[in-house]
């Protein structure tokens, strides 16, 4: 049950894309197609972004895309808005009904 | 639209106990395995636990095994955390969310514990 790994922080001007990785391994990342991506603003609840590694619910922009390769996980946000600031954390299913989540990295919209 | 509320966080000393409760609401509460999720200050999201539908089955993170029992009463609506032998490390804010076997899609506010002498 060890954290996913994720780089602490990210940045990019407005109108750009960033990518967030995320790497686990076989017994979990690389294991399932269960990859969730939520966005977290200061004192507030997580937001599920994607799931399923790459499925968006209603209402999240198309901006927002995931994908997977082997033991790693990425999610790109295109067309870098303001208020895409915020935490971004992975989460992977771990096997026998257990998940586990990156350590979170920071988006800087500068 | 999905309503979680958590409450029954506190202040609690080092080997204290505390109940936390999470009401749901919008949704057929029956239907759906829950987790709780928690977030040390300034830290990042640690799953806890989760339960099965019917609260035949409850998994744990290896750190709170032995110690937190997660339930549920679909009759009320409402998950619970029984968290006993309380350390210091368990000090975070305390997330129910609704467990949907690919993600969690909802999430109630928190509600915050703190374990210190």
């Amino acid at each position: 049950q060890s954290a996913l790994t994720q780089p602490r922080s990210v940045s990019g001007s407005p109108g750009q894309s960033v990518t967030i990785s995320c790497t686990g391994t076989s017994s979990d990342v690389g294991g399932y197609n269960s990859v969730s991506w939520y966005q977290q603003h200061p004192g507030k609840a997580p937001k599920l972004m994607i799931y399923d590694v790459n499925k968006r619910p209603s209402g999240v922009p198309d901006r927002f895309s995931g994908s997977k390769s082997g033991n790693t996980a990425s999610l790109t946000i295109s067309g870098l808005q303001a208020e895409d600031e915020a935490d971004y954390y992975c989460c992977s299913y771990a096997g026998s009904y257990t998940w586990v989540f990156g350590g979170g990295t920071k988006l800087t919209v500068l | 639209e999905v309503l979680l509320v958590e409450s029954g966080g506190g202040l609690v000393q080092p080997g204290g106990s505390l109940r936390l409760s999470c009401v749901a609401s919008g949704f057929t509460f029956s239907s759906y395995w829950m987790s709780w999720v928690r977030q040390a200050p300034g830290k990042g999201l640690e799953w806890v636990a989760n339960i099965k539908l019917d609260g035949s089955e409850k998994y744990y993170v290896d750190s709170v095994e032995g110690r937190f029992t997660i339930s549920r009463d679909n009759a009320k609506n409402s998950l619970y955390l029984q968290m006993n032998s309380l350390r210091a490390e368990d000090t975070a804010v305390y997330y129910c969310a609704r467990d949907t076997y690919h993600s969690f899609d909802s999430w109630g506010q928190g509600t915050l514990v703190t374990v210190s002498s």
